[in-house]
């Protein structure tokens, strides 16, 4: 069974702080990985994916990746409480035996943020 | 705009009826995925289907069904086998052809057994 583990938190972070949400993966040879915002009530929002080693900044949003640990984390910068939401990690297996790319995602459980004023 | 439909928002079913949900998609993906959520819980996969007349079974397929007629479409019928129905369902589509093939979500269908 491929699993991908969260924090199911809740983690609740002060206004204008740092939030750090973990995700590990159990698939060595998973290739791509993305972090989808969730409101209370709504569909998931894709607000950023990773494929290399190392960070990726997309304004206040930094995901990392470190393969090696099968580890995968979204920093939030100046948190805001419009950030308040449950963030779901997702992991792509990457290219099937034929070398076709698919959509295919494992999704963790989510981890519930709440930033307080 | 292109987007991802489903329909409807909420949806009722009495015990031993079969319903049906509405996905469709104009932005022109292969691939379509059928995901039920629980309360408290991540997206578990129901279906999926890469191209038009093929799909597979995902995780929890059991008490579901499917059909893929048309690229733009993938409509999802909740049987009377399924024993726990109630729950959010999230369609969602993407591309095959590129690296990553992230996947985007329709709006949800909340559906309620009475």
């Amino acid at each position: 069974q491929k699993e991908v583990e969260q924090n199911s938190g809740p983690l609740s972070v002060p206004e204008g702080a740092i939030a750090s949400l973990n995700c590990t993966y159990s698939d060595q040879g998973s290739q791509s990985f993305f972090w989808y915002r969730q409101y209370s009530g709504k569909s998931p929002e894709l607000i950023m994916f990773i494929y290399s080693n190392g960070d990726k900044e997309d304004g206040r949003f930094t995901a990392q990746l470190n393969k090696a640990s099968q580890y995968v984390s979204l920093l939030i910068r100046d948190s805001q409480p419009s950030d308040s939401a449950t963030y779901l990690c997702a992991v792509n297996p990457g290219r099937d035996a034929g070398g076709t790319s698919y959509g295919k995602l494992t999704f963790g459980q989510g981890t519930i943020l709440t930033v307080h004023p | 705009d292109g987007g991802i439909t489903q329909s409807p928002k909420y949806l009722f079913r009495k015990e031993g009826q079969n319903v049906t949900l509405s996905c469709e998609q104009n932005l022109n993906h292969d691939a379509m995925y059928w995901y039920r959520q629980d309360p408290g819980q991540g997206l578990r996969l129901i279906y999926y289907s890469q191209i038009v007349n093929d799909f597979q079974k995902g995780d929890i397929a059991e008490g579901y069904s499917v059909s893929r007629e048309k690229k733009e479409s993938f409509p999802l019928t909740v049987t009377s086998a399924q024993k726990n129905p109630t729950a959010f369902y999230l369609c969602a589509s993407s591309r095959t052809s590129g690296s990553y093939n992230e996947q985007f979500f329709g709006p949800g269908t909340r559906l309620t057994v009475l």
